[in-house]
């Protein structure tokens, strides 16, 4: 079992959809976690990282669940430009170290 | 500014010889990771420096990889007798002192035929 599992996708919505992505961690060990956006042949970038009390950036929202080990993406207003492979991360020391990512999920947005 | 750069961009060898991909961070970063993604997967992690010192090799799938950092900046993965199965792309990214977000360079795309 990987240790942080996402729907690979794709997910394909109209611009100005909502669309929400779930993520599983298997060790109850991890502490930090992050969504981080990679587009077609280029290198992951950080998108937002992951808080307890969830939290929001402009139109997308993330949340944690650690009794349940999952975290969420919710993307409001889809934009053209959103399409992009997602990919959900945890780290065991706040991200000093190193980072354990899921295979990512695709997101089509499309007019 | 500049990013992280990472040399050559490709690389296509013959199995069994030997390769060395190169990673320059950004300027004055403390810490430079390495990672190496299949395609269709995320990023797996392949071993990690603060400064000069090695301090997770943990990922490292076998003996024929090593990497190095000797000044602290410019690092090197080195694959011996390549194989096959080490085809992927090479990822290296570096974070900066006090900050969460590690930025990834642009990759190495190794080819062993």
């Amino acid at each position: 079992r990987k240790e942080v599992e996402q729907d690979p996708g794709p997910f394909n919505v109209p611009e100005g959809a909502t669309v929400a992505f779930n993520c599983t961690y298997s060790n109850s060990a991890s502490q930090s976690f992050f969504w981080y956006r990679q587009d077609c042949r280029k290198e992951p970038k950080l998108l937002m990282s992951v808080y307890s009390s969830g939290n929001e950036d402009g139109r997308f929202t993330a949340q944690l669940n650690r009794a349940s080990q999952y975290i969420s993406l919710l993307i409001r207003d889809s934009k053209l430009s959103d399409s992009a492979t997602y990919l959900c991360v945890s780290s065991f020391s706040g991200g000093y170290n190193k980072l354990i990512f899921g295979a990512g999920t695709r997101l089509a947005v499309h007019p | 500014g500049a990013g992280v750069s990472q040399s050559p961009r490709y690389k296509v060898t013959k199995r069994g010889q030997d390769v060395a991909l190169r990673c320059d961070p950004i300027s004055g970063h403390v810490s430079l990771y390495w990672y190496r993604q299949a395609l269709g997967q995320g990023p797996e992690f392949l071993t990690y420096f603060n400064y000069e010192a090695q301090q997770d090799k943990s990922g490292l799938p076998n003996d024929r990889f090593s990497a190095e950092r000797p000044e602290g900046s410019i690092s090197t993965l080195t694959i011996q007798r390549t194989e096959q199965r080490d085809s992927a792309m090479y990822r290296c990214a570096s974070r900066p002192e006090g900050s969460r977000e590690q930025y990834f360079g642009p990759g190495t795309r190794l080819t062993v035929t």
